[in-house]
This record gives C-alpha cells, sequence and structure tokens, in this order.
C-alpha cells in the first residue's frame, strides 16, 4: 500500500467551476500536509501547508484534513484557465512522501 | 529573498557516464533535499542534508550522492547513469529540515540519458 495515494485524473473543468482535489494516506501518526502546483516543466510550488485536522483558507483556495478518514482535499473556487497545472498533495515528515499528482485543465 | 535556483536547467548523458547537478538554497535555509520527478510521477525523496552531513536518504543506490557547502548550496552526483536515471531532478529547501517545517522547491534540471 502506498503511504500516499492521489488519483491522477486528468481532471477538466469550465471556468468558475469549484474543483474538488482529494488524496488518501496510510499513517494515521502524520500530522503536516502541503498542497504544491506544478506547471508542466516546472518546479513545485507551495500553495497550503496545514497541521492535523480542519481546514486552512487562502484567497480561492481552501485546503482541509479529515485525520478520522485519513483523507486531505484541496478546493479551488471560481476556478479560472491559469489553475490549470498538475497539483500534487505531500505528507511532511521531515523529508516530503507526495502523491503521484492531479492534472487539472480548466477551460475557457 | 532569492529562491532556490539550479544548474544546469537541461543535461544530456549517455549511459554510464557521471553527472553533478547543482543547487542554491533559498536564503537563510540550512537544510537542502533531492528529489528525483520521473514523467508523471510525483517527486521521490533521494536525500537530505543538513549542516553539511547527511541525515536521510530515500531508496536510492550508492551511485546517487550528495555534497552540502558552508554556504549551504549543494550538489548531487550520479555515477554510472542508466536509462532509468532520465527524470526531472528538483532540489529543496527549508529553515527547519523537521516535519513541521515548509519546503520550497527550485525549477528542476532535466536529465535525459541516451
Amino acid at each position: 500500500q502506498k503511504e500516499v495515494e492521489q488519483d491522477p485524473g486528468p481532471l477538466s473543468v469550465p471556468e468558475g467551476a469549484i474543483v474538488s482535489l482529494n488524496c488518501t494516506y496510510s499513517n494515521s501518526a502524520f500530522q503536516y500536509f502541503m498542497w504544491y502546483r506544478q506547471y508542466s516543466r516546472k518546479g513545485p510550488e507551495l500553495l497550503m501547508y496545514t497541521y492535523s485536522s480542519g481546514n486552512k483558507e487562502d484567497g480561492r483556495f481552501t485546503a482541509q484534513v479529515d485525520k478520522s478518514s485519513k483523507y486531505i482535499s484541496l478546493f479551488i473556487r471560481d476556478s479560472q484557465p491559469s489553475d490549470s497545472a498538475t497539483y500534487l498533495c505531500a505528507i511532511n515528515t521531515g523529508k516530503l512522501i507526495f502523491g503521484q499528482g492531479t492534472t487539472l485543465q480548466v477551460k475557457p | 529573498e532569492t529562491g532556490v535556483t539550479q544548474s544546469p536547467t537541461h543535461l544530456i548523458k549517455t549511459r554510464g557516464q557521471q553527472v553533478t547537478l547543482r543547487c542554491s538554497s533559498q536564503s537563510g535555509h540550512n537544510t537542502v533535499s533531492w528529489y528525483q520527478q520521473a514523467l508523471g510521477q510525483g517527486p521521490q525523496f533521494i536525500f537530505q542534508y543538513y549542516r553539511e552531513e547527511e541525515n536521510g536518504r530515500g531508496n536510492f543506490p550508492p551511485r546517487f550522492s550528495g555534497l552540502q557547502f558552508p554556504n549551504y548550496s549543494s550538489e548531487l552526483n550520479v555515477n554510472a547513469l542508466e536509462l532509468d536515471d532520465s527524470a526531472l531532478y528538483l532540489c529543496a529547501s527549508s529553515l527547519v529540515g523537521t516535519s513541521g517545517g515548509a519546503w520550497y522547491f527550485g525549477p528542476g534540471t532535466r536529465l535525459l540519458v541516451l
């Protein structure tokens, strides 16, 4: 069983849609969760960083952690074509354990 | 504040050769990690350096080695290159390097092994 699982997509939505990106993880001891955005042929860019359970909001982005289900989510409101990228979830244990990444396309 | 930088951006090598990739950490960061990202996959942890000492290693063979310098810049060396080493190599730096620290990535070096 992989430590972090993420549906690779691709996911295609119309501009303005609400996007939900999800990951599951295996170890209930994990406490630090991160979301990265990676444009084609670029390095990952840190979007959100959460600790333990609950929600964290930053502009159009909301990160959610459900430790009881070992489930993390990233919501993007009012999605824009510029949001088209690969989104990577990661667990921070001192090193980062990444999911496979979900490719998102937002169509104008 | 200067972000994480990497050089070169692209590199083509042949099987059996050796390669050195370079990274400059974000200003003030004392911990650096290297990751390998194959096409369509998430990055995989290679190793981590803190204060010039390796303090964590992923499931990579010894032909992957590294250095961290007093100015916190870093190198990744790969000997006896194999075709499967073709990937995007990412450097990331952090101020703390523990599970509570945020990690910031460079743009990566794309290596092609022929």
